[in-house]
């Protein structure tokens, strides 16, 4: 079954400092991953996705993710770290060009001052 | 461009009763998409309309349900309602089906089930 493994339920990092979210997915076939931000009280929000393009593919507020096919990995980067990027994260696959995603737990993002 | 609105944003059912949800996609998008989010189970895809026809389901009982009309907006219904249904309940539009097109969620709409 496809699914998705989002390591670390919560992440915090320093203002400034390097963030890294861990997606990982189960996959016998390409997939479509996705990584979307929600912010309290609102819906969900499109970071970026990789629908087998370029495996290094850049998103919006400066977060970019990496498609490694041999390590079934897509993690969330963003060099440095705002205060406005504390937020839920949700990592997302789909294999069949629809609309049924299966999201990961999800990782809740603390930024320090 | 107006964004994706659901209405009501707040609702209080007692169990046993049933629940219409609703949601008006962006102008132009004719692809609308439900979801269930729960701290327990996250999110879940629930089902997915084009065109006024159901495209998706995911693994949801019968007393989910849901409709779309010929102006893309879609409702979405409960029966016989649960504890276990309190949940946000999200809609995505976009302006196809296929995930080639960006969703667009609206805030959700906060079912309590008492």
């Amino acid at each position: 079954a496809q699914s998705v493994t989002q390591l670390g339920s919560h992440v915090s990092v320093s203002e400034g400092a390097l963030v890294l979210l861990r997606c990982n997915y189960s996959s016998s076939v390409p997939p479509y991953l996705f990584w979307y931000v929600q912010y309290p009280n609102q819906g969900l929000q499109l970071l970026l996705k990789y629908t087998s393009a370029a495996t290094l593919v850049k998103g919006i507020n400066g977060f970019e993710a990496e498609f490694k096919k041999s390590e079934t990995s897509f993690h969330l980067t963003k060099p440095s770290a705002h205060m406005s990027d504390a937020a839920e994260y949700f990592c997302a696959v789909s294999y069949y060009n629809n609309n049924d995603m299966r999201f990961g737990a999800g990782t809740r993002l603390t930024v320090k001052p | 461009k107006a964004g994706v609105t659901q209405t009501p944003r707040y609702l209080i059912k007692t169990r046993g009763q049933q629940v219409t949800l609703s949601c008006s996609p962006i102008s132009g998008h004719r692809s609308v998409s439900w979801y269930q989010q729960t701290p327990g189970q996250g999110l879940q895809f629930l089902f997915e309309y084009f065109s006024e026809t159901q495209r998706n389901k995911g693994n949801f009982p019968g007393r989910f349900s849901g409709r779309q009309f010929s102006n893309s907006r879609s409702e979405m219904n409960v029966s016989t309602l649960e504890l276990g249904d309190s949940a946000l309940y999200l809609c995505a539009s976009s302006l196809a089906s296929g995930v080639v097109y960006e969703q667009y969620f609206g805030p959700g709409t906060r079912l309590t089930v008492t």
